[in-house]
Parts: structure tokens; C-alpha cells; sequence
């Protein structure tokens, strides 16, 4: 699978808006974008994917660029229970890989 | 049921003990997977189950063996591990094999070996 890649950590404000970009130029045509997030002493918790189009869940808002190479993660409005470790993953195949993460930190 | 439910959350095993984690959902869900994660680090995956067979191992060592006795369960026989395979050990499972389907992860198994 091609790579992500994530900044190692943000910060954001509560009930502000959080964007979290993820660069993918390696990106092939049948690559699914995949985000999870994992809380502290939690499992890895499924936010959101998609192919080409933006997508839109209860969760949050998934922007993929024209040309694919990259994507946001969008939070609308962030809580305290949002901070965690995000996961940018290109999936075409029977596994998930996970790089890194960007660590959110919320501030109230 | 939506969950991935994953037992015992706690687990001390000496080196010479034979134990097992299990995992268990009951969503239908026909793919089923093993990861390990290693403090402040990301998962990895070990193996992936698909239809109750094993369908990729990550060349994950022999102390390590993995089973689906049926749809709904999974398990990770343990046996002469070592210190360094202290780890939260995490089951997931998805409708189907293939990136169009999200992991339902389970919260995990802390092992620790002494």
C-alpha cells in the first residue's frame, strides 16, 4: 500500500473547527483513503473513508483533492473527547497499514 | 451488536505458559484480524482471517498461533513468548476482505510477559 504522510501533532480550541491534512502523492487508482482515530488505552476507532468524493458522516467530513494526492480530515466542531491519534491509511488490498498518526490536542 | 469484544483485557503470562486471547463479534462480519501494538507506536498487523480461514500471516513467529473455530470467534493461542512481545494485542473485524469496508476494533488485550 502507498504512503501517508501526517504532521506528528496539532492543536486546536474547543468547539472550533479542526483540519487535519494528509499528503498521499503516491496514491494509486483503486487506493481507498481510510481515517481512524485512537484514543488513549482504546482500540482503533473508524471515522470515516472514501474513493474520490467527499464524504460526510455523523463524525466528520472527509475532503479528497481532484487529483487525489492529498486529503483533510475535517472535525466541525472539536470536544475534549476528540483528542486522540489520527490515522491516515491508503487501503487497496486485504489490510490496513497504519503510519504514525497526527496526535490532536483539544484545549478548552 | 456493534462491537468487537476482546478477552481478558489483562494478561501476566511467565515464558513457559500456554495461554489464549479470544475475540468475538456478532455483527456477520466475514473478516476477522489480529493486530499488535507496541507502547507509542501504530498497530501492525499479525494475520487476517477471511470465511474462517486464515488468508494472510505477516510473518508472525510460531509462538503466535491464530484460530477461527467459527464466524464469530477468533483466538490467539499464546506459548513460550518473550519478554519483548508485551504489547496491546487488538482483534478488528469487517464486513469483508477489501478497503471499501471499515475495522470495528475491539479495546484489546494488555499482555505481559514476564
Amino acid at each position: 500500500d502507498a504512503k501517508t504522510t501526517q504532521p506528528n501533532s496539532m492543536e486546536s480550541n474547543e468547539e472550533e473547527p479542526v483540519h487535519l491534512p494528509c499528503n498521499h502523492s503516491t496514491i494509486s487508482g483503486t487506493d481507498y483513503i481510510h481515517w481512524y482515530r485512537q484514543l488513549p488505552s482504546q482500540g482503533p476507532e473508524y471515522v470515516i473513508h472514501g474513493l474520490t468524493s467527499n464524504v460526510n458522516n455523523r463524525m466528520a467530513s472527509l475532503a479528497i483533492a481532484e487529483d487525489r494526492k492529498s486529503s483533510t480530515l475535517i472535525l466541525h466542531r472539536a470536544t475534549l473527547r476528540d483528542a486522540a491519534v489520527y490515522y491516515c491509511i491508503l487501503s487497496s488490498g486485504s489490510r490496513l497499514t497504519f503510519g504514525e498518526g497526527t496526535q490532536l490536542t483539544v484545549n478548552p | 451488536d456493534t462491537e468487537v469484544t476482546q478477552t481478558p483485557k489483562h494478561l501476566v503470562m511467565g515464558m513457559t505458559n500456554k495461554k489464549s486471547l479470544k475475540c468475538e463479534q456478532h455483527m456477520g462480519h466475514r473478516a476477522m484480524y489480529w493486530y499488535k501494538q507496541k507502547a507509542k507506536k501504530p498497530p501492525e498487523l499479525m494475520f487476517v482471517y477471511s470465511y474462517e480461514k486464515l488468508s494472510i500471516n505477516e510473518s508472525v513467529p510460531s509462538r503466535f498461533s491464530p484460530e477461527c473455530p467459527n464466524s464469530s470467534l477468533l483466538n490467539l493461542h499464546l506459548h513460550a513468548l518473550q519478554p519483548e512481545d508485551s504489547a496491546l494485542y487488538l482483534c478488528a473485524s469487517s464486513q469483508d476482505r477489501g478497503p471499501l469496508y471499515g475495522y470495528t476494533f475491539g479495546s484489546g488485550t494488555r499482555l505481559t510477559v514476564v
